[in-house]
């Protein structure tokens, strides 16, 4: 079965500045995609950026970047020059190749301060 | 296009009583699912369907049940509410699913928030 863990449950960091998210996952899958998601107080779910396990080189879309280690099984998401707007839960998934289930974490909450 | 939309945006049950949540997506996606998520909670999947006329169980279906009569509408019958049911529910619909498509996206609406008291 796979699981997706997030070990920090709440993170801030000051505007312009950079964080880390941490995700962890199991799979017995050698297949799968790995997903950040946002979802703002409006509660919509938003998709940040994805990660083919099989893809070697790191994603990354604009001000958001992830580091991929696969051996370690790890899932970080990097978010630089942070903003505002950037504030919300962020949540890490997993889904296998093989099914259509995504497989999400607790999330991190995180806050951003002026 | 609208994407996903899903309707009621809030509700108040009582013990016992029944509803269904509707889910209606625009975008001609074959795949249609349904997650809760409690307090605190990331994401659980309750059904999912891959065409009109299919769908299969997820994580956690007891208590819901889904019917998938057209492309476009999903919606999730609770029969017997129970306080346990309280959660907030979000449909998702993707183009395909497994290797096929572009990493096969899932889009969410924008939830529909249950109490049952």
């Amino acid at each position: 079965a796979q699981t997706v863990t997030q070990s920090q449950p709440e993170m801030s960091v000051q505007e312009a500045e950079t964080v880390t998210l941490s995700c962890t996952y199991d799979t017995s899958e050698s297949d799968y995609y790995l997903f950040w998601y946002k979802q703002p107080p409006s509660r919509q779910m938003i998709l940040v950026i994805r990660q083919e396990a099989y893809k070697q080189q790191n994603a990354t879309e604009n001000r958001f970047s992830v580091n991929f280690q696969k051996a370690a099984k790890s899932f970080s998401l990097k978010i630089s020059d942070s903003q505002l707007g950037d504030a919300a839960m962020y949540f890490c998934a997993s889904r296998s190749y093989n099914t259509d289930k995504l497989i999400f974490g607790t999330g991190t909450r995180l806050q951003v301060f002026p | 296009n609208a994407g996903v939309t899903q309707t009621p945006k809030f509700r108040i049950l009582k013990i016992g009583q029944s509803m269904t949540l509707q889910c209606t997506q625009d975008m001609n996606h074959n795949y249609m699912y349904w997650y809760r998520q409690d307090p605190g909670m990331g994401l659980k999947l309750i059904y999912y369907s891959v065409g009109a006329g299919i769908t299969d169980k997820g994580e956690v279906p007891n208590g819901y049940n889904v019917s998938r009569s057209t492309t476009e509408d999903f919606p999730l019958r609770l029969e017997l509410a129970a306080p346990s049911q309280t959660s907030v529910y979000f449909c998702a619909s993707s183009r395909t699913s497994g290797r096929e498509g572009a990493y096969n996206e899932q889009f969410f609406g924008p939830g529909t928030r249950l109490t049952v008291l």
